[in-house]
């Protein structure tokens, strides 16, 4: 079972249309990161959000994190070919001096001209 | 430009064969992880490395994987033997925790592992 589920898997738009994928889990994270990840390339960080309910806006991209802390969304707002790519969900977990870092299988998101 | 250093970048080997994959993290970083992609089930942690002391390697195969930091600067993952199934990219990402770290991962390019 995987910790985190990614949602949709595959997604294809068109250049202009807005778009959201979902991170959901049963279990309560003390932050959550989003990747993306290009072929070829390590994913890299787009954005942590660490407290219930928090939004935060980067350009085009809205995350939010849920109340309960426990899921998430992306919504793209115009996409365009340059936002295609593999976008990650990572939930973090913290026990004493433990950290893990667990990772959706994501979302391959193609942007079409 | 500070990045993480990932070697080698592929790697064709048979079956049976050593494979040692090396990664310099970023310089000041406490933090070391090996995770391994595949298609099938996506990122996977293998280890986790705080301050060079393994705290996590609950996610690698004991039988045949080992993962060590011998110093600061160098993390190891090497299988030993190699089979098919472990044919994958492999990913370290070191990052900064405490004294005022994010908890954000710099991850390399990767090694892709291909068992023959």
């Amino acid at each position: 079972t995987q910790l985190l589920e990614q949602s949709p898997q595959f997604l294809s738009i068109q250049e202009g249309e807005n778009l959201t994928v979902y991170c959901n889990s049963s279990s309560v994270f003390s932050s959550l990161q989003w990747y993306r990840q290009e072929p070829g390339e390590g994913p890299v960080l787009l954005v942590t959000v660490v407290t219930g309910g928090e939004v935060k806006k980067l350009k085009r991209l809205t995350f939010q994190f849920g109340d309960a802390r426990k899921d998430s969304s992306l919504h793209i707002t115009a996409a365009q070919p340059g936002d295609t790519g593999l976008y990650l969900c990572a939930g973090a977990q913290s026990t004493g001096s433990n950290y893990k870092l667990t990772f959706g299988k994501g979302t391959l998101l193609t942007v079409n001209p | 430009d500070a990045r993480v250093t990932q070697t080698p970048r592929d790697k064709v080997t048979e079956m049976g064969q050593e494979v040692t994959m090396r990664c310099q993290p970023i310089l000041g970083h406490n933090t070391v992880f090996w995770y391994r992609q595949t298609m099938m089930q996506g990122l996977e942690l293998l280890a986790y490395f705080r301050n060079r002391a393994p705290l996590d390697d609950s996610g690698m195969p004991k039988d045949r994987f080992s993962a060590e930091m011998p110093d600061a600067t160098l993390a190891t993952l090497k299988i030993q033997p190699s089979e098919p199934r472990d044919s994958a990219v492999y990913f370290c990402a070191s990052g900064l925790r405490g004294q005022g770290g994010t908890g954000e991962l710099f991850f390399g390019e990767g090694s892709r592992l291909t068992v023959l």
